[in-house]
């Protein structure tokens, strides 16, 4: 299995909603991501874990809330979003946190907050 | 801090013609640059990065250390090339940075 799984694919939301992101991998990489891509942009790093720790935060707002429950896991706990959060949040995976290594990217999870 | 530019929000050549995707970067220390391409309704894939010095579907990438570039280039480019390409940095970390990307179309 090669490929980082990301659902759902479609979200729909309320500003007062609680609602999460899940991103799975198989490939045993050990550092995963949280992207976040608005239309026509390049994706934007948001939160990064190593070895099922959070090693970079981004200034992320605390209304996102990132969660590695296992190496093979990753969720993004959102509450209270904003319009302005509408994007494509793309999970991605990579070996390891050393040495020479490439991204593996989701299809992403297409939020709308309403 | 570090940073890639790419000058080009869109580049269009004609099927055949030579292709030239410029990218610059700025870091402190010793980067690793990537290219990575987003091809209509597919998921962000790396094309080629400069530590391994390859050439992935007629393209290549120089790492010029002293004009802080990696270009992308292929000498005859294809229509199915067409895609939006990403040149990333690989920082401090596990820190990638991706530029704003460029745009390639392909035309017949």
């Amino acid at each position: 299995d090669t490929e980082v799984t990301q659902t759902p694919k479609h979200l729909v939301m309320g500003m007062t909603n609680k609602k999460s992101l899940k991103c799975e991998q198989h490939m045993g990489h050990r550092a995963m991501y949280w992207y976040k891509q608005k239309a026509k942009k390049p994706p934007e790093l948001m939160f990064v874990y190593s070895y099922e720790k959070l090693s970079i935060n981004e200034s992320v707002p605390s209304r996102f809330s990132p969660e590695c429950p296992n190496s093979s896991l990753l969720n993004l706990h959102l509450h209270a979003l904003q319009p302005e959060d509408s994007a494509l949040y793309l999970c991605a995976s990579s070996q390891d946190g050393t040495g020479t290594a490439k991204l593996f990217f989701g299809s992403g999870t297409q939020l709308s907050v309403l | 801090a570090q940073r890639v530019t790419q000058p080009e929000k869109l580049l269009s050549v004609f099927k055949g013609a030579p292709v030239e995707l410029k990218c610059n970067y700025s870091y402190s220390g010793s980067p690793e640059l990537f290219w990575y391409v987003q091809y209509s309704r597919q998921r962000l894939q790396l094309l080629l990065r400069h530590i391994s010095r390859e050439s992935i579907k007629g393209f290549t990438a120089d790492l010029n250390k002293g004009e802080t570039s990696f270009h992308l280039k292929k000498p005859f480019a294809q229509e199915e090339d067409s895609a939006m390409y990403y040149c990333a940095l690989k920082g401090y970390g596990q820190n990638f940075v991706f530029g704003p990307g460029t745009r390639l179309s392909v035309l017949p």
